[in-house]
């Protein structure tokens, strides 16, 4: 079945560091990729999704590239804030009638000033 | 205009005992899903509704758990009979139709079976 994978948190840097946050996927066809942000205490908010291959996404500083070949989507941003503490999900969804999120386990991002 | 409202934020209960999770879509949204959140895994889908219709509940557990979604009022997601592995965070969200891009997550519901 289709899955996503992120790689495992905490990721702990300091503010003004460059941060890249690991997502591939394993999907049958073309899915369309998204990556959510979870604030503590709060929902899930959509930060930025891409729909077909080499596509990106981006929105607030953060980007991601769909790369077909490599299966990835990985989220980029140069310099962090401490406002950027956060979960971070990275989830697929098949594009063909109504199809549920499948999401990654979440990335934890830590921030310090 | 507010979001999707999920309440009771926290809610707590003994094995054995039911518990009813509700949650309000944003206005002008028909279409409601419920995702679960175990402790140190991703959300997983559990069931999708339009009003009065249930549409998809293959992520729902087969006995126990239920949803609604009536034609006035919020969804209910009802776990009858609780166990400790139902502790998890269950989150709703809401959208205006079937393209899901425009899912609105509500803050969630953080259950503790003790």
């Amino acid at each position: 079945g289709d899955s996503v994978t992120q790689m495992e948190g905490p990721v702990t840097l300091s503010e003004e560091a460059f941060l890249t946050i690991n997502c591939t996927y394993t999907a049958t066809g073309y899915p369309s990729l998204f990556w959510y942000v979870q604030y503590p205490g709060e929902g899930l908010q959509l930060l930025l999704k891409a729909t077909k291959a080499d596509d990106k996404g981006s929105n607030k500083g953060f980007e991601a590239t769909y790369r077909k070949e490599t299966t990835s989507f990985h989220l980029e941003k140069g310099s962090v804030q401490v406002s950027d503490s956060a979960v971070y999900f990275c989830a697929l969804r098949r594009n063909t009638g109504f199809q549920k999120l499948v999401f990654g386990t979440g990335t934890r991002l830590l921030v310090s000033p | 205009n507010a979001g999707v409202m999920q309440n009771p934020r926290h809610l707590v209960r003994r094995r054995g005992q039911e518990a009813r999770l509700r949650c309000s879509p944003m206005k002008g949204h028909s279409h409601v899903y419920w995702y679960r959140q175990l402790p140190e895994e991703g959300l997983k889908f559990m069931v999708y509704l339009q009003k009065e219709n249930i549409i998809d509940e293959s992520g729902m557990p087969k006995e126990r758990f239920s949803a609604e979604f009536p034609k006035e009022g919020p969804s209910i997601l009802r776990i009858q009979q609780v166990v400790r592995g139902d502790s998890a965070a269950y989150f709703c969200a809401s959208s205006p139709g079937t393209d899901n891009y425009g899912y609105t997550f509500g803050s969630g519901t953080r259950l503790t079976v003790v």
